[in-house]
């Protein structure tokens, strides 16, 4: 089964800090780009990071940017996202998903597989 | 950074109809979007990308088309499954931006 699965999120006082992990099984790992994107409650979705199969590109969205850092691990089949200095908005529910591709390995531009999220709550 | 206007916001609709959701560009992406639907608790689900390819195993009731920076869904016929929120997300080099959702509801 292709599976991507989040964990890490929790309660966190501003200014605190967080670290989420995502595995991935089913499919090859490595000859895919993943991102992270989160959901506040009750708004829409929000892309945060880019990682590239290697690691060695990354992107970030501005909101994020200088605060989070997103890696990734192949030999555990695994994207990382550590969180500093957050804030009240970073609430949210945060999913990993997978660029899509298709048979030809052409980039489809959007994610065909998310996991189910995790919840990262920011409050004192 | 590329914006993307969804209309309209909410949609209410019945079992039948023709529905169709618009999403507007604030440059040109040329066929570099997707659409999502995501219901309740649960993560979104990919229906079109580049505009107007259907994904691996989604009806084809739903339908995509345009280009540049004016773009449309369309649910050829609304089933009771197809209640939910749906999402339009450009894709413009390493950078991704949903719109802001539509709802489409019972009439």
């Amino acid at each position: 089964e292709v599976l991507l699965e989040e964990s890490g999120g929790g309660l966190v006082q501003p200014g605190g800090s967080l670290r989420l992990s995502c595995v991935a099984s089913g499919f090859t790992f490595n000859r895919h780009e993943m991102n992270w994107v989160r959901q506040a409650p009750g708004k829409g979705l929000e892309w945060i990071s880019y990682i590239s199969t290697s690691g060695s590109t990354i992107f970030y969205a501005d909101s994020v940017k200088d605060r989070f850092i997103i890696s990734r691990d192949s030999a555990r089949n695994s994207i990382f996202l550590q969180m500093n200095s957050l804030r009240a908005e970073d609430t949210a529910l945060y999913y990993c998903a997978r660029v899509a591709y298709s048979s030809s390995w052409s980039s489809k531009g959007g994610f065909d597989m998310w996991g189910q999220g995790t919840m990262v709550t920011v409050s004192s | 950074d590329i914006q993307m206007v969804q209309s309209p916001s909410t949609l209410s609709a019945s079992v039948g109809d023709r529905v169709t959701i618009t999403c507007r560009a604030s440059q040109s992406i040329s066929n570099w979007l997707a659409w999502y639907q995501q219901k309740p608790g649960k993560a979104p689900k990919l229906l079109i990308y580049k505009a107007s390819s259907l994904e691996n195993g989604v009806p084809s009731r739903f339908s995509g088309s345009g280009s540049g920076t004016e773009f449309t869904l369309t649910i050829s016929t609304l089933q009771p499954d197809d209640f939910a929120t749906y999402y339009c997300q450009q894709y413009n080099g390493y950078s991704w931006t949903f719109g802001q959702g539509t709802k489409v509801e019972v009439k």
